[in-house]
């Protein structure tokens, strides 16, 4: 079964630091990874996503660095903000396919 | 914009009724998804539909139904309730299946079976 593996479970991060979350999955047969972010009570929405043709993909501070030789791939969120805490997804979608293969989601929260 | 509504949002079942949890999205999407959430679990797929009429199962459809009549709606039905189907229901909709179409996803039911 394919699966994918997201690391920490749960994150504490001060104002103004980085927040670091990682996944890793077990097919090389994937064409898509993004990431989700939800909060409390709201469904997830979609934040930034890469192709595996693309090492690196910035978005404001939010910034996607994929490894394909490690299958690993990681979401950094910089200069972070209260207003950032909220549970992250990472996603991958297997080639041929539009479903999703979610990670189990990391509960990030920054202190003022 | 509505996007994707779900209701209700919050129910508890005996085990062994029945309910079904609505979906309806305003956005004209042709591709639809139920989801459930369970802690530390991530989000599983549990039915998903590409157009009206056209229903698949996804990877935990075991005690569910699933129908999709018009392009708005797509409701999840329970038909004997067990306290195993606990969890938060997450509705979605894409415009296609293609790989830049974001899920929009609803804001969820919660639903506990004691």
């Amino acid at each position: 079964q394919q699966q994918v593996k997201q690391s920490p479970q749960s994150l504490i991060v001060q104002k103004g630091g980085i927040s670091i979350i990682n996944c890793a999955y077990e097919n090389t047969a994937f064409d898509y990874f993004p990431w989700y972010q939800q909060f409390p009570g709201k469904g997830p929405a979609l934040l930034i996503a890469i192709r595996p043709d693309v090492s690196e993909k910035k978005e404001g501070r939010f910034t996607i660095s994929f490894n394909k030789s490690a299958k690993q791939f990681s979401l950094h969120i910089m200069d972070s903000q209260p207003g950032d805490s909220a549970t992250y997804f990472c996603a991958a979608i297997p080639s041929g396919t539009y479903k999703y293969i979610f990670g189990t989601g990391t509960r990030l929260k920054v202190l003022a | 914009n509505a996007g994707v509504t779900q209701t209700p949002k919050f129910r508890i079942l005996k085990i062994g009724q029945s309910m079904t949890l609505q979906c309806t999205q305003d956005m004209n999407h042709n591709y639809m998804y139920w989801y459930r959430q369970d802690p530390g679990m991530g989000l599983k797929l549990i039915y998903y539909s590409v157009g009206a009429g056209i229903t698949d199962k996804g990877e935990v459809p075991n005690g569910y139904n699933v129908s999709r009549s018009t392009t708005e709606d797509f409701p999840l039905r329970l038909e004997l309730a067990a306290p195993s189907q606990t969890s938060v229901y997450f509705c979605a909709s894409s415009v296609t299946g293609g790989l830049n179409q974001p899920q929009h996803f609803g804001d969820g039911t919660r639903l506990s079976i004691l």
